[in-house]
C-alpha cells in the first residue's frame, strides 16, 4: 500500500522569505501523480500544484514550485516570497495511475510571521 | 454551478445516535468519495464510489455505510455514533477515477464538523 509522510507538523516563516515543506512517499508503482493541497482556515481544499512522475521537470505555479526526486521518493514544496495569505495547512497527496483513490499525508501547518 | 455541496456544516450527536451526512454534486461526476480529517492523521478515505450503484471501502470504513443510487448524491451514514467518530468529514468528487491524477483532480466540499459526545 502507498504511504505519504509529512515529517514537519508545523513550520513558520517570515513574510517575504522562502520556505520548503517536505514530503516523502512509498510506492512500488512507476507511473503516478503527486499533489500539494492547501487548506486555509475556511477548510476549503485547494489544489496548489501537481507533478506527473514520468516528467523529470519540476512543476511550478507562480511562487510555488516542487523539488521532485523520484529515486528518493521525495516531493517537497517551495514557497517563495511568502505572503500572509499562504498561512494554511498543506497536504501532500499521491495517486498512482489508474488507482481509485488519493492518499494524503498528515499535513504541515504553515504560519507566516509579519 | 454549485460544485460539491455538503450538509450540514456542523453537527453535534450523542453517542449511539444515527445520522446521515449529505453530499451532492452537480458536475455529472462519476467518482465520489468520503474522507475524514483528524489532527496529525491527515485525510483518510472512508468509502468511495466509481459510479452509480457501485461503492467500495477505503482505509477506515468501520462504523460508516454508504450508497450511491444516483450520480449526484453520495450520503454517508453513521448508524450508531461513537466519540471516535468526532472529526471533520469531506466529500470529494471527480469526473472519473481515471481523472484523479489530472489537473482537474478532485473537487472538495466545504466539510462537515461532527462532534459526538
Amino acid at each position: 500500500a502507498q504511504t505519504v509522510t509529512q515529517s514537519q507538523p508545523e513550520m513558520s516563516v517570515q513574510e517575504a522569505e522562502t520556505v520548503t515543506l517536505s514530503c516523502t512517499y512509498d510506492t512500488s508503482e512507476s507511473d503516478y501523480y503527486l499533489f500539494w493541497y492547501k487548506q486555509p482556515p475556511s477548510r476549503q481544499m485547494i489544489l496548489v500544484i501537481r507533478q506527473e512522475a514520468y516528467k523529470q521537470q519540476n512543476a511550478t505555479e507562480n511562487r510555488f514550485s516542487v523539488n521532485f526526486q523520484k529515486a528518493a521518493k521525495s516531493f517537497s514544496l517551495k514557497i517563495s516570497d511568502s505572503q500572509l495569505g499562504d498561512a494554511a495547512m498543506y497536504f501532500c497527496a499521491f495517486c498512482s495511475k489508474g488507482a481509485q483513490k488519493l492518499v494524503f499525508g498528515q499535513g504541515t501547518r504553515l504560519t507566516i510571521n509579519p | 454551478n454549485a460544485g460539491v455541496t455538503q450538509t450540514p456544516k456542523f453537527q453535534v450527536l450523542k453517542t449511539g445516535q444515527s445520522m446521515t451526512l449529505q453530499c451532492a454534486q452537480d458536475m455529472n461526476h462519476e467518482y465520489m468519495s468520503w474522507y475524514r480529517q483528524d489532527p496529525g492523521m491527515g485525510l483518510r478515505l472512508i468509502h468511495y464510489s466509481v459510479g452509480a450503484g457501485i461503492t467500495d471501502q477505503g482505509e477506515v470504513p468501520n462504523g460508516y455505510n454508504v450508497s450511491r443510487s444516483t450520480t449526484e448524491d453520495f450520503p454517508l451514514r453513521l448508524l450508531s455514533a461513537a466519540p471516535s467518530q468526532t472529526s471533520v468529514y469531506f466529500c470529494a468528487s471527480s469526473y472519473s477515477y481515471w481523472a484523479l491524477g489530472s489537473n482537474y483532480g478532485y473537487t472538495f466540499g466545504s466539510g462537515t464538523r461532527l462532534t459526538v459526545v
